[in-house]
């Protein structure tokens, strides 16, 4: 069975700072691994995603993550944060081999102050 | 380019009352999912399709049934409403294959009381 775990419900940081939301999976095979934010009163936002390849993914609005098997992790991070990146944001892995559902994470609200 | 739509946005309905959640996609995507959103729990599966005419089940469908008779709509039906179905419903899409992200809707935000 595949699950995910986030294990900050939340996470504060200055302006300007760097931000790290955590992110640990487990599933049988290899992973795809996915990162989506979620804004007041919408729907999620697909970031970024890791396939195969670089362990290091550049999505959008200036967010990466690093995906590191050893340690079954697929960490969010952003070298600076902006107060406009305050949001929920939801990690979600699902199997690489035939159809497989997401799974999401719980969620991790990131709150950026000024 | 309008990508998922969900209506209604908001809903109230009473205990045992029944309605129908729309959401429709205009990406041509194959495969569509209905998720419920409760605080501190994630997004669970209840129901997806792989196509026109095929749909399964998925994490959490008791209470709740689909239809899907065109690539574009999967409208999602609560019969006999009960206030543990009070929650946020969210609508996606996505193509085909399995690395594919999912585009969601803004959702639909229903009480039962």
């Amino acid at each position: 069975a595949q699950s995910v775990a986030q294990p900050e419900d939340q996470v504060n940081v200055a302006e300007g700072n760097p931000l790290t939301v955590k992110c640990t999976y487990s599933v049988s095979g290899n992973p795809y691994l996915f990162w989506y934010v979620q804004y007041p009163n919408r729907g999620l936002q697909f970031l970024l995603k890791y396939i195969t390849g670089d362990n290091l993914v550049k999505g959008s609005y200036g967010f990466e993550a690093e995906f590191n098997k050893s340690q079954t992790s697929f960490h969010l991070k952003k070298p600076s944060a902006l107060v406009s990146d305050s949001a929920l944001y939801f990690c979600a892995v699902r199997a690489n081999t035939g159809f497989q559902k997401l799974v999401f994470g719980t969620g991790t609200r990131l709150l950026v102050s000024p | 380019n309008a990508g998922v739509t969900q209506t209604p946005k908001f809903r109230i309905l009473k205990i045992g009352q029944s309605m129908t959640l729309q959401c429709a996609q205009d990406m041509n995507h194959n495969y569509m999912y209905w998720y419920r959103q409760d605080p501190g729990m994630g997004l669970k599966l209840i129901y997806y399709s792989v196509g026109a005419g095929i749909t399964d089940k998925g994490e959490v469908p008791n209470g709740y049934n689909v239809s899907r008779s065109t690539t574009e709509d999967f409208p999602l039906r609560l019969e006999l409403a009960a206030p543990s179905q009070t929650s946020v419903y969210f609508c996606a899409s996505s193509r085909q294959a399995s690395n594919q992200p999912q585009h969601f809707g803004d959702g639909t935000r229903l009480s039962i009381l």
